[in-house]
């Protein structure tokens, strides 16, 4: 298994500019996230998704789209960047909580420079 | 909303000492986890604490969840040089299907 994929690693784009980054999983979970990740700011909920067509809001998602059409894949969009989206981005996926289990695994994140 | 704070914000030990984090929630939490974030990396699951009063240890590492299951701690015996990197608490949010963080403690040991 890969676990959790994102890709690019490293990005710089200019202001206004748009783009997706990619995230994949290959462990049929069913739960996905985008998080961000600002020095000294901790980890900050963006988007999350339950499953196949349902994603809904986390704390900052002001600036960000996503979209969840297969099990798969969960892309964020930003839609016209902006020197404060300059951060680190994680996607992380985990199973049901069905259980009260459920541990996040988390890719390896993009590097993404707003000029 | 529920907050998360871990103190201290930093800590830089000499190799062989111990060293710990604290981690407090505003709100009664179901379950608290914890993850390590070696520096260029991403954040690795360590453990997840459900009950009250809870005690679980890895090998040097020992964490607790309070008896009101609002804090929560993690402790290193000893620490190694393997130890360095951030340690993030979290707890549930969104009916747990995703995470509230703590803004973590940068661990720094020197040998």
């Amino acid at each position: 298994n890969a676990g959790v994929t994102q890709t690019p690693k490293f990005q710089v784009l200019k202001t206004g500019q748009s783009m997706t980054l990619q995230c994949a999983q290959d462990m049929n979970h069913e739960y996905m996230s985008w998080y961000r990740q600002d020095p000294g700011m901790g980890l900050r909920l963006i988007h999350y998704s339950v499953g196949a067509g349902i994603t809904d809001q986390g704390e900052v998602p002001n600036g960000y789209n996503v979209s969840r059409s297969t099990t798969e894949d969960f892309p964020l969009r930003l839609l016209s960047a902006a020197p404060s989206q300059t951060s680190v981005y994680f996607c992380a996926s985990s199973y049901s909580p069905k259980g009260s289990y459920n541990e996040q695994f988390f890719g390896p994140g993009t590097r993404l420079t707003v000029l | 909303g529920q907050q998360v704070m871990q103190i201290p914000q930093y800590q830089h030990v000499q190799e062989g000492e111990d060293f710990t984090t604290y981690c407090n929630s505003s709100t009664t939490l179901s379950n608290i986890q914890w993850y390590k974030q070696r520096p260029g990396g991403h954040p690795v699951f360590l453990i997840q604490l459900v009950k009250s009063g809870e005690v679980k240890k890895q090998k040097r590492l020992t964490f607790q969840f309070g008896e009101a299951k609002k804090n929560s701690s993690l402790h290193i015996t000893a620490t190694q040089t393997t130890d360095v990197g951030t340690y993030f608490c979290a707890g549930p949010v969104h009916s747990g299907y995703a995470l509230n963080f703590g803004k973590g403690t940068s661990l720094l040991v020197t040998p």
